[in-house]
Parts: C-alpha cells; sequence; structure tokens
C-alpha cells in the first residue's frame, strides 16, 4: 500500500458524459501527479499541481483539466467523453526532497466509456 | 527532451533462470531513473530508483540494476526468478527534482514453471 488512494477504483459511462476522479496524496505530500495508461499511447503524463498551484502539463487534452484543494487532495475532470479516453488513469504524490524525490502511485481508476 | 525505451515488450523466462530486462534512455542532462512493477490490476510499485549515487543501485525483491552512463542504459536484473515475478515492468526517466516521470513501452516478465 502506497498510502496515495483513488477513488473511484472503477468507472462505466457513456460518451459524451463528464467524470471526475479523485486523488488522495500521502500524508506530507504536497505534489500530486496525474498518468494516463492506455493501450495505444502507455505510460503519459498528463499534469502535475504542487501545493494548489499548476506546476507542469503534458499531454493532457482540453476537455480535461484537474485542481488541488487546500487539503492537498485532487480531481480530475474528464468532460465530453470519447471512447478513446477509455484508460487506467494513475495519481502519484511526492514530497519534492530534492535528489531522493519520488513518486508514490495510487492503484489507478479504470475508467470505460461506452 | 528525455526519452525511454526498453527492448522486448515480452520476456519469459523459467523459474530459477536469470531475469534481464533492458531500458535504455536518451536525456540532455544525467538522469534520474527509476524501475516500477505493475502486477495485474494494481498500481505501479517501486522496485529501485538511481539517483546519481552508486551506480548499482539495489532494489527490493531481489532486483538490482546498474546505471551505465557510457551505453546510456539501467538494465534491471535478477539471478533467480520467481513465479510471483511475474508482472509488466517499467523503466522511467525523470529530469529533475519536482517533474514528471517518462515512462517506456513496458516489458511484460512471463515466468514458467
Amino acid at each position: 500500500d502506497s498510502g496515495v488512494t483513488q477513488t473511484p477504483k472503477h468507472l462505466i459511462t457513456a460518451t459524451g458524459q463528464r467524470v471526475t476522479l479523485r486523488c488522495s496524496p500521502r500524508s506530507g505530500d504536497l505534489s500530486v501527479y496525474w498518468y494516463q495508461q492506455s493501450l495505444d499511447q502507455g505510460l503519459q503524463f498528463l499534469i502535475h499541481y504542487y501545493n494548489g498551484e499548476e506546476r507542469a502539463k503534458g499531454n493532457i487534452l482540453e476537455r480535461f483539466s484537474a485542481q488541488q484543494f487546500p487539503d492537498l487532495h485532487s480531481e480530475l475532470n474528464l468532460s465530453s467523453l470519447e471512447l478513446g479516453d477509455s484508460a487506467l488513469y494513475f495519481c502519484a504524490s511526492s514530497v519534492n526532497s530534492g535528489d531522493q524525490e519520488t513518486q508514490y502511485f495510487g492503484p489507478g481508476t479504470r475508467l470505460l466509456v461506452l | 527532451a528525455q526519452s525511454v525505451t526498453q527492448l522486448g515488450s515480452h520476456v519469459s523466462v523459467s523459474e530459477g533462470a536469470l531475469v534481464l530486462l533492458r531500458c535504455n534512455y536518451s536525456s540532455s542532462v544525467p538522469p534520474y531513473l527509476f524501475w516500477y512493477v505493475q502486477y495485474p490490476n494494481q498500481g505501479l510499485q517501486l522496485l529501485l530508483k538511481y539517483t546519481s549515487a552508486a551506480t548499482l543501485v539495489k532494489g527490493i525483491n531481489g532486483f538490482e540494476a546498474e546505471f551505465k552512463k557510457s551505453e546510456t542504459s539501467f538494465h534491471l536484473t535478477k539471478p533467480s526468478a520467481h513465479m510471483s515475478d511475474a508482472a509488466e515492468y517499467f523503466c522511467a526517466v525523470r529530469l529533475n527534482a519536482g517533474n514528471m516521470l517518462t515512462f517506456g513501452g513496458g516489458t511484460r516478465l512471463m515466468v514458467k514453471p
């Protein structure tokens, strides 16, 4: 158990819908990263938040957005869903401790868009 | 920009045999390198990491990896495979603290009895 929690574990929805994925980082971790794992694209970085502020964006679609709240949990919002958005979405957290920084991953949310 | 290549999307070994999973990276600056393991229907678990200290890094479950700058490689090895090692293994690179991880395509390890 990494200490990072993600809810829900599974999500089935229809095209055009909107969903929210939630991530609670390990206690004391200020950074949250979101990644998408799909069969065709592999593991890709989406976005990074540090202590409530957006720090970096990767291959994140405009239909997707995220935020980190004052209690440091984060939410990833996916809207106008398409079949191709079906994937496993991971969040990871870290303390940003310099060279020794390690990202610890949650169990993921598996999204199926029908 | 950094990138990671894992040679062999599938590797099959017999129980008790040597495990060798290959990872090559490209990076404009000295990187930080990681190996993660993903068991079926689970998240990513850190196996080991290289952060510019010793070039031979020991991790959990008997795995180790050696950073070779001249070969831009960070191959993962284990002397004797167990059935429980069957999983997907990902090599990842990070440029600096606070930066995202760039992952290789993953290698699925199968262990035959």
